[in-house]
């Protein structure tokens, strides 16, 4: 009963590092998305793929890159990490009949950035 | 601009109790409109949504929601709380995978959901 996983589940980087955030769901959906939460923000979309081979900017896609791996895989990498992305990363998935809206999240990656 | 309203930032019900959860939206075209649930250190899980059709949408572990388009509104609500609905509720609103907007949700600010015993 995985769902969506994340990994790691926490992490505090550098200024300037680098990092890349891992999600798989084992659900055989065609849609995944990376979400931030910030206090007082909601969710905002980062980067989101339809399906498998495609992906496409969100509303806040700045210092972040994406890569959809195949169908079950989805990673988020911060090339040079800064304090504006301490936050916590939300991956999800969907397939066809929630009108490509999330519909499964994973619990989330806690970034802090020091 | 597309936006949501959840006014209520806590509530407090008692078990046995039922419940209401309010949201207003704001948007030009008929929304999508989603209703999702946070425990604590955990992820979104959505409980329903409404695309079209019946404006009562039926979903997950008990709850409905009625899309009302003279009053923007999409409540949310239950008969009977249990305490294992202590959560989060987040509403949304999107344009659904068209016109490019796949996944670009705006959520609400939330409605943390007390349950007392």
């Amino acid at each position: 009963n995985a769902g969506v996983t994340q990994t790691p589940k926490f992490q505090v980087l550098k200024t300037g590092q680098s990092m890349t955030l891992q999600c798989a769901q084992d659900m055989n959906h065609n849609s995944m998305y990376w979400y931030r939460q910030d206090p007082g923000m909601g969710l905002r979309l980062i980067y989101y793929s339809a399906s498998e081979g495609t992906t496409d900017k969100g509303e806040v896609p700045n210092g972040y890159n994406v890569s959809r791996l195949n169908k079950r895989e989805f990673s988020l990498r911060l090339e040079s990490a800064a304090p504006s992305q301490t936050s916590v990363y939300f991956c999800a998935s969907s397939d066809i009949w929630t009108g490509g809206q999330p519909q499964h999240f994973g619990d989330g990656t806690r970034l802090s950035i020091l | 601009a597309q936006s949501v309203t959840q006014p209520d930032i806590h509530i407090t019900v008692s078990e046995g109790a039922s419940l209401e959860l309010r949201c207003n939206y704001s948007y030009g075209a008929t929304p999508y409109l989603f209703w999702y649930v946070q425990s604590p250190g955990q992820g979104l899980q959505l409980l329903l949504k409404y695309f079209s059709g019946d404006t009562l949408v039926q979903g997950i572990k008990g709850f409905e929601a009625e899309f009302k388009r003279s009053q923007s509104s999409f409540n949310l609500r239950k008969p009977s709380v249990h305490w294992s609905d202590a959560a989060e509720y987040f509403c949304a609103v999107g344009a659904g995978n068209y016109g490019g907007s796949q996944g670009n949700l705006i959520f609400g600010k939330g409605t943390k959901l007390s349950v007392k015993p």
